[in-house]
């Protein structure tokens, strides 16, 4: 019963591929997130959507693109992956405003 | 945008011993959260704040959020191994708690 979950846990490619990153929560919340974790482990937003509408888009290549069908998926496509692209990613979620609940993140590496 | 200053960077402590920690911001919050990560984890929420002035706690842990809104402090009293994490203040970014800025986040280790 994890309450936001994302797939995979691991992710290892090559320079140039494109990837798909997915995220669900059954916590019956309407908002869901993307944060990149860096190196140094500093938390920084990327994305947010409320009942599906973007909210939040931050300074991000457009080689980012968020993808919503619901309000319990939140997936992410990363275009032409680049050395710089590897960090953790995090979806999180939440009802409305409240604090926010993260998923236990998706490790990419660019070879 | 607004940066939240968080220290100490890292704590190395015995177990048992007390440990605070604090966040500065550079502009006035209306919520203060703290979240711990453990390794190969994600972020907890441990404590929300909400009023200035107002101290919360959680098992061993109190949380306060500064009467100028402008701080938060975070203390866990008689420590155990399994604290080990790191440990993040969050605040809404332009006032908004859909946008988070998280601090760089305290390292802690607990010594057995």
């Amino acid at each position: 019963d994890t309450a936001v979950s994302q797939t995979p846990k691991y992710l290892v490619t090559q320079m140039g591929n494109d990837k798909s990153i997915k995220c669900e929560q059954n916590l019956g919340h309407d908002t869901m997130y993307w944060y990149k974790q860096d190196s140094k482990k500093f938390l920084k937003i990327m994305f947010s959507y409320n009942n599906k509408e973007l909210i939040i888009n931050e300074t991000v290549p457009n080689r980012f693109s968020p993808k919503s069908p619901d309000k319990a998926h939140l997936n992410l496509h990363i275009n032409s992956l680049e050395l710089g692209d590897s960090a953790v990613y995090f979806c999180a979620s939440s009802r409305q405003q409240e604090p926010q609940h993260f998923g236990d993140g998706t490790r990419l590496s660019i070879l | 945008g607004q940066q939240l200053n968080q220290s100490p960077q890292s704590m190395f402590i015995q177990e048992g011993e007390d440990v605070s920690m604090n966040c500065t911001s550079s502009s006035i919050f209306n919520t203060w959260l703290w979240y711990k990560q453990e390794p190969g984890e994600g972020p907890v929420l441990l404590i929300a704040l909400y009023k200035a002035g107002e101290l919360t706690s959680n098992g061993r842990l109190t949380a306060q959020f500064g009467i100028t809104r402008k701080d938060s402090f975070l203390n866990i009293s008689a420590s155990i191994p399994s604290d080990v994490g790191i440990y993040f203040c969050a605040g809404p970014s332009g006032g908004s708690n859909y946008k988070l800025t998280f601090g760089k986040g305290t390292l802690l280790t607990v010594n057995p």
